[in-house]
């Protein structure tokens, strides 16, 4: 069975980092890209950037609110993501989740950013 | 950025009856390819979104044949041709033709 499971979400204060990690089972991790979707309180879905497998260099992107300040990293070896956020903003506030894009999303984990 | 609107924002739907969800794009959504990479997706209140559709009409494994996707170019069509109590929720059209990656404003179905 696929399974992503986030972690890491947290109170943090504004300009403060944190880091988020999807561990997944169930495919061929090394082989899949991952996404990373967020969702604000009652609001919509947010790209927030994906990172390709080794065979794509581990090739990432970012949406635009984030890029410059996000970074993503993986371990194949651990099955597992990873979505750095540095500077962070009231704005960052949301459910992050991470995907393959496909039928297969986490559960979520809320990072809120406050004073 | 190539945006997506969707309309309604809110439908009342009874049930039994079909339903109908619009997504319009800023662009086409053809890739060079010759692909269309519309998706719709599913969120159930306090569940992480589902997708239902991908490529504008192929239902996901597990997917109800109620739902279907339809459309071309810049004007795209989810329809739920029955609607049951457990269809309720955030819909989502998504596209991934041009980057980055965009999602539709939502439209909440909810029963009368």
């Amino acid at each position: 069975e696929v399974q992503l499971v986030e972690s890491g979400g947290a109170l943090v204060q504004p300009g403060g980092s944190l880091k988020l990690s999807c561990a997944a089972s169930g495919f061929t991790f090394s082989d899949s890209a991952v996404h990373w979707v967020r969702q604000a309180s009652g609001k919509g879905l947010e790209w927030v950037g994906r990172i390709r497998s080794k065979a794509n260099n581990y090739a990432t992107s970012f949406g635009a609110s984030v890029n410059g300040r996000f970074t993503m990293s993986r371990d194949d070896s651990k099955k597992t993501a990873y979505l750095q956020m540095n500077s962070l903003q009231t704005e960052d506030t949301a459910v992050y989740y991470c995907t393959r894009m496909d039928n297969y999303w986490g559960q979520g984990t809320l990072v809120t950013v406050s004073s | 950025d190539v945006v997506l609107t969707q309309s309604p924002l809110s439908l009342p739907v009874t049930l039994g009856q079909p339903a109908s969800i619009s997504c319009r794009s800023s662009e086409s959504l053809v890739y060079s390819d010759g692909n269309t990479y519309l998706n719709w997706f599913h969120q159930r209140p306090g569940q992480s979104p589902r997708r239902l559709i991908y490529k504008v009409s192929k239902r996901d494994s597990g997917v109800p044949d109620r739902f279907s996707g339809s459309g071309s170019g810049t004007d795209f069509t989810l329809e739920i041709s029955s609607v049951e109590a457990e269809d309720v929720g955030v819909y989502f059209c998504m596209q991934y033709t041009h980057w980055p990656p965009f999602f539709g404003g939502g439209t909440k179905v909810e029963i009368k």
